[in-house]
């Protein structure tokens, strides 16, 4: 099975800063990665696509990005609403495979 | 809108059976394939089967495989989960989510234990 190896699994966040979360994959992926923002008791919701693209009505502050076997969700402008847990997916093959998850906390 | 709702879930003893639906709406269900993904309490997400649109295919992780049966009936625009021979780690929040993973269920809730 394909590894999707996330980091940080936690971080200490302030609003208004700009966070990275990053994802390795443990073979080639291709385009075929997802992020979603879960918040607690909720659905997980799909932020990002095909590594890079934006689902519908994410706010422009979220962004994906990709180099190589590393796959990045980058979030500008921290807002309040972003304090969540993230996690990635790999789809390219089955299984499909999430990473373990990275818990955003308030300073 | 797309809706996905998910029922039948509960508790129940180990090595006893519960099968969960989810009634899909606001989209061509017969046209897309499907998928459970469940998440035990304050883990990550993991991917339990899929299906394809027709239903002629069926995928399973390693640890479900011969003990959950994932189903479809296009003409209900449902998908089930027949889960059996259930564990204490099967204990999770399932969701039934399109498997292109973009829209998803509230989620329901399974728990195993004696």
């Amino acid at each position: 099975d394909i590894q999707m190896t996330q980091s940080p699994s936690s971080m200490s966040v302030s609003l208004g800063d700009t966070v990275t979360i990053t994802c390795r994959a443990s073979q080639d992926v291709g385009i075929y990665v997802n992020w979603f923002q879960q918040k607690p008791g909720k659905s997980p919701r799909r932020m990002i696509y095909r590594a890079t693209n934006l689902a519908d009505g994410v706010p422009s502050r979220f962004s994906g990005s990709r180099s190589g076997s590393d796959y990045s969700l980058t979030i500008s402008s921290l807002e309040s609403e972003d304090v969540a847990d993230y996690h990635c997916l790999q789809y390219d093959e089955y299984p499909p495979t999430f990473g373990g998850g990275t818990k955003l906390e308030l300073k | 809108e797309v809706q996905l709702v998910e029922s039948g879930g509960g508790l129940v003893q180990p090595g006893r059976s519960l099968k969960l639906s989810c009634a899909a709406s606001g989209f061509t269900f017969s046209n897309y394939y499907m998928a459970w993904v469940r998440q035990a309490p304050t883990k990550g997400l993991e991917w339990v089967a899929s299906i394809t649109n027709s239903g002629g295919s069926t995928y399973y992780r390693d640890s479900v495989k011969g003990r959950f049966t994932i189903s479809r009936d296009n003409a209900k625009s449902t998908l089930y989960l027949q889960m059996d021979s259930l564990r204490s780690e099967d204990t999770a929040t399932y969701y039934c989510t399109r498997d292109l993973f973009d829209y998803w269920g509230q989620g329901v809730m399974v728990t195993v234990s004696s």
